[in-house]
């Protein structure tokens, strides 16, 4: 597609449950990226896909949070026995897999747990 | 540590007057630093991005600054709109291949 696409745009869940959330890189794209952003903070870096290496899995935050990516198509985030501190806008960012290229963010999906 | 450390944490501006936010990184090894601006319930949208080579560098009504010695970055925005209210977030890349360090973002809002 012409954007990063990211699915749900919202997600309510209740504590406990577990949540999927799924990013659609653009095409050709064979880096990327999952980021959080806890409202009034910074962007948080999670986990970093590049091409059919291992993932940068440094950023997350524990065990409840995994991701998967295959190939170089869509990946899912997911998150389980939410908790309500995973309350966040959750970024998907893609790019071509060069330092010098523009990456490009998704509008994100709203996590709130309740 | 690698670390981006933004100033202001929020800033409110006139419309029409002019702005400039700061830019601090610790990171090395350097690759390129970017601007980004981000409404509220969107994604970073990137303004600039500029290698250590470049000095300045324009979109727009955003001029970046960039000393990559004293690894400091400055946007300045000229005859603000209310349109730029938003969040405006320095990035900085370090070797090829490694996440971006995204420092917390100044909050801009401009009144009229």
């Amino acid at each position: 597609g012409a954007g990063v696409s990211q699915s749900p745009s919202n997600k309510v869940t209740e504590k406990g449950k577990d949540v999927e959330l799924r990013c659609d890189p653009i095409s050709g794209h064979t880096a990327l990226y999952w980021y959080r952003q806890r409202l009034g903070q910074g962007l948080e870096f999670l986990i970093y896909f590049q091409g059919n290496s291992a993932p940068d899995k440094s950023g997350l935050p524990s065990d409840r949070f995994s991701a998967e990516r295959t190939g170089e198509s869509v990946s899912t985030l997911t998150i389980q026995r939410t908790q309500q501190e995973d309350s966040a806008v959750y970024l998907c960012a893609s790019s071509s897999g060069t330092a010098d290229r523009g990456y490009t963010f998704g509008s994100g999906t709203r996590l709130t747990v309740v | 540590k690698n670390q981006v450390e933004q100033s202001p944490q929020s800033l409110i501006i006139l419309e029409g007057k002019n702005c400039t936010l700061q830019c601090n990184y610790t990171v090395s090894p350097f690759s390129n630093l970017r601007w980004y601006k981000q409404d509220t319930g969107r994604g970073p949208v990137s303004l600039t991005i500029m290698t250590f080579s470049e000095n300045t560098k324009s979109n727009g009504r955003y001029t970046a600054t960039l000393d990559a010695d004293t690894k400091q970055s400055s946007l300045h925005i000229t005859a603000s709109q209310l349109s730029d209210s938003a969040s405006y977030i320095c990035v900085v890349s370090g070797q090829a291949g490694t996440a971006l360090i995204f420092g917390k973002g100044t909050t801009l809002s401009v009144s009229s």
